[in-house]
């Protein structure tokens, strides 16, 4: 299994409304990342996960929460979101360490397309 | 950290043309990585290439070709021959050693196709 699943694919959601984003890897990867990319714009890291620890976090508002349930799986919860938060949220997973590199890369998910309403 | 400009914004051609996309990259590292993906419109990135800075060979992948040059820190992708379904944005991106391996991807260069 050479994939990153991420479901939902497309998510409407209100303001209030609770939801979570889940990506799921069975390459054992030991580093998983989340990124948000707006329209046209690149993609920009979220957080990265490694070893199920939280390593990274770019200063992402609190609405956001990340977890790593175990090492094949990441969980993005959402919660009060604001409409500017409508983007494509795409998951990413890598072996995590320098020289994995040179034979592996990255892998991404399809995204999720997330509406805020 | 390490920095990526891909000054093209947008490029237009008409099938058949040959099109290279434009990379610079800015590093103080003496080992690094670069990588190119494609995003067509359905959004998901895929994988095109990865290149280390020890290895300055030029790539060829069909249609695909790659020139890595460490004296200009260019790493510039060439469609030979292009077809409608290049269209797509194309990212190049290194990767960040002080950010738990993230990528840092460039602006991005949206290509169109024509027929």
């Amino acid at each position: 299994d050479t994939e990153v699943t991420q479901t939902p694919k497309h998510l409407v959601m209100g303001m209030t409304n609770k939801k979570s984003l889940k990506c799921e890897q069975h390459m054992g990867h030991r580093a998983m990342y989340w990124y948000k990319q707006k329209a046209k714009k690149p993609p920009e890291l979220m957080f990265v996960y490694s070893y199920e620890k939280l390593s990274i976090n770019e200063s992402v508002p609190s609405r956001f929460s990340p977890e790593c349930p175990n090492s094949s799986l990441l969980n993005l919860h959402l919660h009060a979101l604001q409409p500017e938060d409508s983007a494509l949220y795409l998951c990413a997973s890598s072996q995590g360490d320098w020289d994995s590199f040179s034979n592996y890369g990255y892998t991404f998910g399809s995204g999720t397309r997330l509406t805020v309403v | 950290a390490q920095k990526v400009t891909q000054a093209q914004t947008e490029i237009s051609v008409v099938e058949k043309e040959d099109v290279t996309l434009d990379c610079v990259y800015e590093t103080r590292d003496t080992t690094y990585y670069l990588f190119w993906y494609k995003q067509p419109p359905s959004g998901e990135l895929v994988f095109l290439i990865r290149r280390n800075s020890f290895d300055e060979q030029n790539e060829i992948s069909g249609r695909y070709s790659w020139n890595f040059q460490k004296s200009t820190s260019s790493f510039n992708f060439t469609i030979t021959a292009s077809q409608v379904v290049d269209s797509a944005v194309y990212f190049c991106a290194s990767l960040n050693s002080n950010s738990g391996y993230a990528l840092n991807f460039g602006k991005g260069t949206s290509l169109l196709v024509t027929p």
